[in-house]
């Protein structure tokens, strides 16, 4: 089974700050991985993903994201929070050998950036 | 511009109603989904299907019914029996691993 955990419900940060949401998950074999970000009343937006090879993925808006296989952890991060990064934030994940089974979304963490 | 569509937007209904709602893709995607959202559970989910004429159930199945006639439409029906409907529903569809997902279709019932 795939599972993935977001243990923060809520993460505050000051604008101008580093930020970093976290996400830790669980398959039996290689992990694909994702962050999509969704502002209020609206659809998920694609971040990043991470399939295989450098640990560090860069996606958009300036956010990245670090593959740490040993963790089992994939947490979000950027060096700058924005006022406008406030928003709620998912972390799936899918087992590469599953096939074509669908994502697995973690409960999401709610971001907001103080000016 | 490609995308998915979902509507309505904003959707009220009755107690014992069924409601219909739609989604749309243009992208050419084979795999279609849909998601209920609820404040604090995060996304589960409903009904998929991979390809056409075929679809399979999620982890909330109950209450709701799906069909996949054309590759480009994916309708879901909250029918009476679905206990708590009130919610935020997403579609999404599927190239290679990555979900692309629609605006959402917030259903309240009254």
């Amino acid at each position: 089974a795939q599972s993935v955990a977001q243990p923060e419900d809520q993460v505050n940060v000051a604008e101008g700050n580093p930020l970093t949401v976290k996400c830790t998950y669980s398959v039996s074999g290689n992990p694909y991985l994702f962050w999509y970000v969704q502002y209020p009343n609206r659809g998920l937006q694609f971040l990043l993903k991470y399939i295989t090879g450098d640990n560090l993925v860069k996606g958009s808006y300036g956010f990245e994201a670090e593959f740490n296989k040993s963790q089992t952890s994939f947490h979000l991060k950027k060096p700058s929070a924005l006022v406008s990064d406030s928003a709620l934030y998912f972390c799936a994940v899918r087992d590469l050998a599953s096939g074509n089974t669908p994502l697995v979304f973690g409960k999401g963490t709610r971001l907001s950036v103080i000016a | 511009d490609g995308g998915i569509t979902q509507s309505p937007k904003y959707l009220f209904r009755k107690e014992g109603q069924n409601v219909t709602l739609s989604c749309e893709q243009n992208l050419n995607h084979d795999a279609m989904y849909w998601y209920r959202q609820d404040p604090g559970q995060g996304l589960r989910l409903i009904y998929y299907s991979q390809i056409v004429n075929d679809f399979q159930k999620g982890d909330i199945a109950e209450g709701y019914s799906v069909s996949r006639e054309k590759k480009e439409s994916f309708p879901l029906t909250v029918t009476s029996a679905q206990k708590n409907p009130t919610a935020f529903y997403l579609c999404a569809s599927r190239t290679l691993g990555e979900l692309f997902f629609g605006e959402g279709s917030r259903l309240t019932v009254l």
